[in-house]
């Protein structure tokens, strides 16, 4: 059946610009999350949804980021005034499961690019 | 301060050269040790969770354990297509997954 898909594949965009990233989880899934993947490093939490509530948000860097999942669906990372900093591949996963990381189901990423 | 650290960074093997990866941590409430694997270009890939110290979990040619300190993930006859990054993740009780940078494994034919 169809995985995670994220959309854009790829983002590049101009410094104090507001990006938004989309995550379609798999069909069914309870949880959502989003990460975030520096080169060359693992992958670091930035919030979670379990439904459309939002469990843990405080891996999100600073009050520019935030993210939503109003139908308990499909969820948003919003970037405001975005830095050059914030380059990075963005990840999302889903599970099945409620309130716990196990098996989560990785998406294939946008790798944001601000000039 | 929570740590989870894995080594080597990268680790070059003959196809058929078993070989182990190491992540170390260092968390309070730790609730789980998870093993990822990541190819280039994707996300990463559930391999096992462990829970507690002396449980083994295998799968194919991968086998990982866990102590009070670390974990290993044991590489039996690995072959070419088991060429990815390896990542260790702890979960603590904040409920998310702190990970360590990655163990890049290269098998040679």
């Amino acid at each position: 059946g169809a995985g995670v898909s994220q959309s854009p594949r790829y983002k590049v965009t101009k410094r104090g610009q507001d990006v938004a990233l989309r995550c379609d989880p798999i069909s069914g899934h309870v949880s959502l999350y989003w990460y975030r993947q520096a080169l060359g490093q693992g992958p670091e939490f930035l919030t979670y949804f379990n439904y459309e509530a939002q469990q843990d948000k405080s891996g999100l860097p600073n009050d520019r980021f935030s993210a939503e999942r109003p139908e308990g669906s499909i969820s948003t990372l919003t970037i405001q005034r975005t830095e050059q900093r914030d380059s990075a591949m963005y990840r999302c996963a889903s599970s099945p499961l409620a309130g716990g990381p196990d098996t989560q189901y990785f998406g294939p990423g946008t790798r944001l690019t601000v000039l | 301060e929570d740590q989870v650290t894995q080594s080597p960074e990268a680790l070059r093997l003959q196809e058929g050269e078993s070989s182990s990866l190491n992540c170390s941590y260092t968390v309070s409430g730790l609730r789980g040790l998870f093993w990822y694997r990541q190819d280039p270009g994707k996300g990463p890939e559930f391999l096992f969770t462990l829970y507690s110290a002396g449980e083994e979990k295998e799968k194919e040619r991968l086998k990982a354990t866990l102590t009070k300190k670390e974990s290993f993930l044991h590489i039996t006859a690995p072959k070419p297509e088991d060429s990815a990054t390896y990542l260790c993740a702890s979960e603590t009780g904040a409920n998310n997954l702190f990970f360590g940078t990655g163990t890049r494994l290269t098998v040679i034919p």
